[in-house]
């Protein structure tokens, strides 16, 4: 049974570097194929895609957030990471983390966790 | 970027009706491997999105017969038939044939 699960901060002020992480079961991102994205949701609103980490590290970034992104994993323990340098209040959002396989993207999602930029 | 045009906005049914929800892309979603990286997903209220179609026509496991998806090129429908009471949400289509991956805007799905 796949599952994923994100956990922040929660709250955080603006300037601040937000860290994410995404601890996930039923599957390792060291099988061939396997890639974990990060997709973020201000409150009702749309959805945007924000990075990807693949099972081989390559990555991949949306140039929208310029270069305050940087996605990792823990393979071992099977996790992946987000850090959102100098946070503001656009940033506020839930962020999800989803698996992705070759051909299917995004098919199984974490819970979301909410983020808030205040002050 | 690619935009992804999603319409309507909002799309009252009927329970046990038909809904149909266009997506179209600013260009072309044909891959140079000749695959087209298409996707559909339904948000049902407070939950997270769920994959019901990937890569045009093809339903996810465990996702009922009456969610059915086609087009080509730039132009995408997803199909609903007999829709029933868990099938309300939020519907997005996703591109990810070019990078940086689009979502469409979404269309929300509500009784009539």
């Amino acid at each position: 049974q796949v599952t994923l699960k994100e956990s922040g901060p929660g709250i955080l002020q603006p300037s601040q570097t937000l860290s994410l992480t995404c601890s996930f079961s039923g599957f390792s991102l060291s099988t061939s194929g396997i890639c974990v994205s990060w997709i973020r949701q201000p409150s009702g609103k749309g959805l945007e895609w924000l990075a990807t980490i693949c099972w081989e590290d390559s990555k991949g970034y949306n140039p929208s957030l310029k270069n305050r992104l940087t996605i990792s994993k823990d393979t071992s323990n099977n996790q992946a990471f987000l850090k959102i340098t100098s946070v503001d209040t656009a940033d506020t959002a839930i962020y999800y983390c989803a698996r992705s396989e070759l051909g299917a993207p995004f098919d199984y999602w974490g819970q979301g966790v909410m983020v808030t930029v205040s002050s | 970027d690619v935009v992804m045009t999603q319409t309507p906005v909002s799309l009252p049914v009927s329970l046990g009706g038909q809904a149909s929800i266009s997506c179209r892309s600013s260009q072309s979603l044909v891959h140079s491997n000749g695959n087209t990286y298409l996707h559909w997903y339904l948000q049902k209220p407070g939950q997270s999105p769920q994959l019901l179609i990937y890569r045009v026509s093809n339903r996810f496991s465990g996702v009922p017969d009456r969610f059915s998806g086609s087009g080509s090129g730039t132009d995408f429908t997803l199909k609903i038939s007999r829709v029933e009471p868990e099938d309300l949400g939020d519907y997005y289509c996703l591109q990810s044939t070019h990078f940086p991956l689009t979502f469409g805007s979404g269309t929300k799905l509500e009784i009539k």
